[in-house]
C-alpha cells in the first residue's frame, strides 16, 4: 500500500505569510495527487488535483508542485479564511487503495 | 445544485450492522465513481471504499475489508455502505464523495456530503 507522509503536522503563520506544506509518497504516484482544505465542522474541499491543477473557484494564491514521490502545496499569501487543516491524497494505487496524508493544521500566529 | 446527502448513521453496539445511504442529485450519477471516506473524532481522513461507475471495480481499505460492502443503484442515484461486525474503532463521521473526472477510480473527489455519524458503543 502507498503511504502518504505530510509535514509539518501543524504550523503557525501570520496573514500575508507564504506557507508550504509537503507530502511524500512511499512510492512514485505520477502526479496522481490531490490537496484538500477542511475547516472545523465542515466537509473537505478540493483545492488542487493532478498535483498542480487548480480546482474551479479556488483562489490562485494556492498552488501545487512536485513529481515522483514528493509534492508541495503553497499558499502564496495567507488569508484569514485559509486557517484550516490541509490533506494530501494519492489516487494512483492499483488495485485501488486511495490514501490520505495525516493532515497539516495551519493556525494563526 | 450538485449535492450528496448521507443518512443511516447512529448508535450501534459492537458486532452489529448498519447500512449507510448517500443520495445524489444535480449530476449524472452513473457517469462517476463514488467513494466513502471517514473521519474519527479529532482525527484525519481515511478512505474507506470506492466503486466505479458500473460497479465493475470496487476497493476497500484493509481496515474494513471483509466487513463492509459498498454498492450503488444508478437507477436511484444512490450509494450504499453495508457495515457488518462493527467495532469501536469504526466510530467516525462517514462522508460520501464523488469522483471529479468520471467513472474510473483514479481521480480526486470534488463533491462531498456533510457526513453521517456512526458511533459504535455498548
Amino acid at each position: 500500500d502507498i503511504q502518504m507522509t505530510q509535514s509539518p503536522s501543524s504550523l503557525s503563520a501570520s496573514v500575508g505569510d507564504r506557507v508550504t506544506i509537503t507530502c511524500r509518497a512511499s512510492q512514485g504516484i505520477s502526479n496522481s495527487l490531490a490537496w484538500y482544505q477542511q475547516k472545523p465542522g465542515k466537509a473537505p474541499k478540493l483545492l488542487l488535483y493532478a498535483a498542480s491543477r487548480l480546482e474551479s473557484g479556488v483562489p490562485s494564491r494556492f498552488s501545487g508542485s512536485g513529481s515522483g514521490t514528493d509534492y508541495t502545496l503553497t499558499i502564496s499569501s495567507l488569508q484569514p479564511e485559509d486557517f484550516a487543516t490541509y490533506y494530501c491524497q494519492q489516487y494512483y494505487s492499483t488495485p485501488p487503495k486511495l490514501t490520505f496524508g495525516g493532515g497539516t493544521k495551519v493556525e494563526i500566529k | 445544485e450538485v449535492q450528496l446527502v448521507e443518512s443511516g448513521g447512529g448508535l450501534v453496539q459492537p458486532g452489529r450492522s448498519l447500512r449507510l445511504s448517500c443520495a445524489a442529485s444535480g449530476f449524472t450519477f452513473d457517469d462517476y465513481a463514488m467513494h466513502w471516506v471517514r473521519q474519527a473524532p479529532g482525527k484525519g481522513l481515511e478512505w474507506v471504499s470506492g466503486i466505479s461507475w458500473n460497479s465493475g471495480s470496487i476497493g476497500y481499505a484493509d481496515s474494513v475489508k471483509g466487513r463492509f460492502t459498498i454498492s450503488r443503484d444508478n437507477a436511484k442515484n444512490s450509494l450504499y455502505l453495508q457495515m457488518n461486525s462493527l467495532r469501536a474503532e469504526d466510530t467516525a463521521l462517514y462522508y460520501c464523495a464523488k469522483n471529479r473526472g468520471g467513472g474510473s477510480y483514479h481521480d480526486a473527489f470534488d463533491i462531498w456530503g456533510q457526513g453521517t455519524m456512526v458511533t459504535v458503543s455498548s
